[in-house]
C-alpha cells in the first residue's frame, strides 16, 4: 500500500527560529504533495500545493514567505516555518496520492509548539 | 461561500448498532467524495471513494452514498464496534485535485 513518513512528529522551537517538517513517499512516486494545518478540534485546512521541480501553489491567506515549500524530488516534500511565533503552533499534516482511483495518504503529522 | 458540513460535531451509539453521518456541501462540483478517519493526534486513514457518477459504494461494514442533486453523502458503519470510536471527515476532490475536508464528527460506540 501507499505509505507517507511524515518528520518530526513532535517539535517545540523558540520564537523567532525557523522549524523544518519533512514529507516522504516511500513505496511510490510524488509529482504532487499537499500541507495542512489543523487546530484542536477543527478541521484540516489545506494550506498549499507542493510540485516537484517547480514553485509551490498556496492557498488563499497562506503566507509563502513564512510557509516555504520545497519538492526536490519525487519522495520528498519539506515545509520549513520561517520566523516561528506561537500563533503558528499547529498540527501539520503532509498528504500525497498514489493513482488517481485512491485516497489520499497521510502522514502521521507534525505538533509544533512554539514557545 | 464554499461549506462542507457535516451535520453533527459528536455522534453517540450503542454498539452493534449501525452509525450514520452526514456531509453535506454547498458551492462545490466535486469529481470525488471521500471518507477518512481520523484519530486523536494522527492523520487521516483513507476509507472509501466515491466518483460523481456513483450512487453507492460498500467496503465491508461501511458504505457510502452519493447524491450530488442533494449535494450530500451519508457514511454508514453497520454493526459498529467501540474500536470504531474516532471523528471521521468527509473531504472533497475537485477537478484540481485538491482535498477539502469537513467538519468531522467523533463517533463514540458505547458498548
Amino acid at each position: 500500500g501507499a505509505v507517507v513518513s511524515q518528520h518530526p512528529s513532535r517539535v517545540i522551537c523558540k520564537s523567532g527560529t525557523s522549524v523544518k517538517i519533512e514529507c516522504r513517499s516511500l513505496d511510490f512516486q510524488a509529482t504532487t504533495m499537499f500541507w495542512y494545518r489543523q487546530f484542536p478540534k477543527q478541521s484540516l485546512m489545506l494550506m498549499a500545493t507542493s510540485n516537484e521541480g517547480s514553485k509551490a501553489t498556496y492557498e488563499q491567506g497562506v503566507e509563502k514567505d513564512k510557509f516555504l515549500i520545497n519538492h526536490a524530488s519525487l519522495t520528498l516534500s519539506t515545509l520549513t516555518v520561517t520566523s516561528a511565533h506561537p500563533e503558528d503552533s499547529s498540527f501539520y499534516i503532509c498528504s500525497a496520492r498514489r493513482d488517481r482511483e485512491y485516497g489520499y495518504t497521510f502522514g502521521s503529522g507534525t505538533r509544533l509548539t512554539v514557545v | 461561500s464554499q461549506k462542507i458540513e457535516q451535520n453533527s460535531e459528536a455522534l453517540n451509539i450503542q454498539e452493534g448498532k449501525t452509525a450514520t453521518l452526514t456531509c453535506n456541501y454547498t458551492n462545490y462540483s466535486p469529481a470525488y467524495l471521500q471518507w477518512y478517519r481520523q484519530d486523536p493526534g494522527r492523520g487521516p486513514v483513507f476509507l472509501l471513494l466515491i466518483r460523481e457518477n456513483e450512487k453507492e459504494k460498500r467496503k465491508e461494514r461501511l458504505k457510502v452514498t452519493f447524491d450530488t442533486t442533494l449535494k450530500q453523502s451519508l457514511f454508514h458503519i453497520t454493526a459498529s464496534q467501540p474500536a470504531d470510536s474516532a471523528t471521521y471527515l468527509c473531504a472533497l476532490q475537485t477537478g484540481a485535485n485538491n482535498l477539502f475536508f469537513g467538519t468531522g464528527t467523533r463517533l463514540t460506540v458505547i458498548p
